[in-house]
């Protein structure tokens, strides 16, 4: 699976949009971008997921470059809650060999302040 | 509903024991991974099952290591001969699988201290 690049951490304003960037530059042509992110003491939990189009659910919106190299995960309106570590993996598709494991780096630890 | 749940949530061993984790998956999903985490790391994959087979187990540190799910539901994690080094928080995940794009649900974990 491809490798990405994320800072190392990041702080947001309470009720501003944060901007979490990745760079997944090696990404290949059947590879998705997920992002998920870990509160501290829990389990990580999905955010939400693309191929090449931009996504939006209840939780953020992802933006993805047309060139598939890098990505945008934005939390609208952050709040103390979103404090956690966010990581950005790119997956190829389940099946064919490919067994949907998720290979997580460092991730971008996002420091939401009052 | 109910989570992906785990036990124990602590476990406090000597080295050199035996112990088994147990990960109890969301109902109906056929997918189940096991990862570890290390203090200021991410997860890192162990295994993976779909059905009752471990379809990936590429994961594992060496031969201490093994995990069974003979159901295809409940997974057990097995360590023997616990080395200080396998301190760690062991996080298991389950999702519906057959897809690529299916999320995998994560349970609280499992923190293993080997004194």
């Amino acid at each position: 699976d491809a490798k990405t690049t994320q800072p190392p951490s990041m702080d947001c304003a309470e009720g501003r949009a944060a901007n979490l960037p990745c760079n997944h530059s090696t990404i290949s042509g059947n590879e998705y971008v997920y992002w998920y992110r870990q509160i501290h003491s829990q389990g990580p939990q999905y955010i939400i997921h693309g191929l090449k189009n931009n996504e939006t659910n209840e939780m953020a919106s992802l933006i993805i470059t047309e060139d598939r190299k890098s990505s945008t995960l934005i939390l609208p309106h952050a709040t103390l809650r979103d404090t956690a570590v966010y990581y950005c993996i790119v997956r190829a598709r389940h099946g064919s060999g490919n067994t949907g494991k998720l290979i997580f780096g460092q991730g971008t630890t996002l420091q939401v302040k009052p | 509903g109910a989570g992906v749940s785990q036990t124990p949530s602590n476990k406090v061993t000597e080295k050199g024991k035996y112990v088994e984790l147990r990960c109890d998956p969301i109902s109906g999903h056929t997918a189940l991974y096991w990862y570890r985490q290390s203090l200021g790391q991410g997860p890192e994959f162990l295994i993976y099952f779909q059905g009752t087979g471990a379809a990936d187990d590429s994961g594992l540190p060496n031969d201490r290591f093994f995990a069974v799910r003979p159901e295809g539901s409940v997974s057990t994690l097995k360590i023997q001969r616990t080395e200080r080094g396998d301190s760690a928080v062991y996080l298991c995940a389950s999702s519906r699988g057959g897809s690529s794009y299916n999320e995998q649900f994560f349970g609280p974990g499992t923190r293993l201290t080997v004194l």
